[in-house]
């Protein structure tokens, strides 16, 4: 099945720095990459997604970028506020299943 | 709020039991997958369902089993409860599987405490 990984595992940024979250996956069929914000004792939620006939997406302060060739992934965020801190996965999803990452726990710090 | 519903919220059982967790998909959607999340861990997935059959399977262990009924709500069963079941078990549902223009959205979870 498909595998992902995510990197780094944790991030701490100052507040108005940017963050950038890596994810590679292992089955070239998956076509759609979720990334999920996860807040302490919440349910993940859904906050940007690429397809993969799409190579970047910007949705005002976070953007995706994917390379299908290299099969990774990115999540940028600029401007990053203390809202931001919590934790994020990356997931690939084929027409079968979603893989997660292992999550990046970003720290903003004011 | 998700439109996703799962009960129990909280569960507080003894080892070598049984208990069944319940999700209710959004409205229109047919597919349901459950994940497992330990402490301070990622989303392990076990399970995915569409429109009531079995569409992929990860790392679920044999004493745990699942199901997605005619109306399309799931029930993740779990058996023989050890002490490293404890977790938060999240559904999520979509329209379909995804690849497509199918979002997934996950419920509020269940956290399931084994004592």
């Amino acid at each position: 099945g498909e595998n992902v990984e995510q990197h780094p595992s944790t991030l701490s940024v100052q507040e108005g720095d940017s963050a950038v979250i890596k994810c590679t996956y292992s089955d070239s069929a998956s076509n759609y990459f979720p990334w999920y914000k996860q807040e302490l004792g919440k349910r993940p939620q859904l906050i940007i997604d690429i397809r993969s006939n799409v190579g970047e997406k910007k949705d005002q302060r976070i953007a995706v970028t994917l390379n299908k060739t290299a099969k990774h992934f990115s999540l940028h965020i600029t401007e990053t506020q203390p809202e931001d801190s919590a934790v994020y996965f990356c997931a690939a999803s084929n027409n079968n299943d979603m893989r997660f990452g292992a999550g990046t726990r970003l720290t903003v710090k004011p | 709020d998700s439109g996703v519903t799962q009960t129990p919220k909280h569960l507080i059982t003894a080892t070598g039991q049984r208990v069944t967790l319940r999700c209710s998909p959004r409205s229109g959607d047919l597919s349901v997958y459950w994940y497992q999340q330990s402490l301070d861990q990622g989303l392990q997935f076990l399970i995915q369902y569409y429109n009531g059959e079995e569409r992929a399977k990860g790392n679920i262990l044999e004493r745990f089993s699942a199901q997605q009924f005619p109306d399309l709500h799931s029930e993740l069963n779990l058996s023989s409860l050890e002490l490293g079941d404890s977790a938060l078990y999240f559904c999520a549902s979509s329209v379909a599987p995804t690849g497509g223009r199918t979002e997934a959205f996950f419920g509020q979870g269940t956290r399931l405490t084994v004592v």
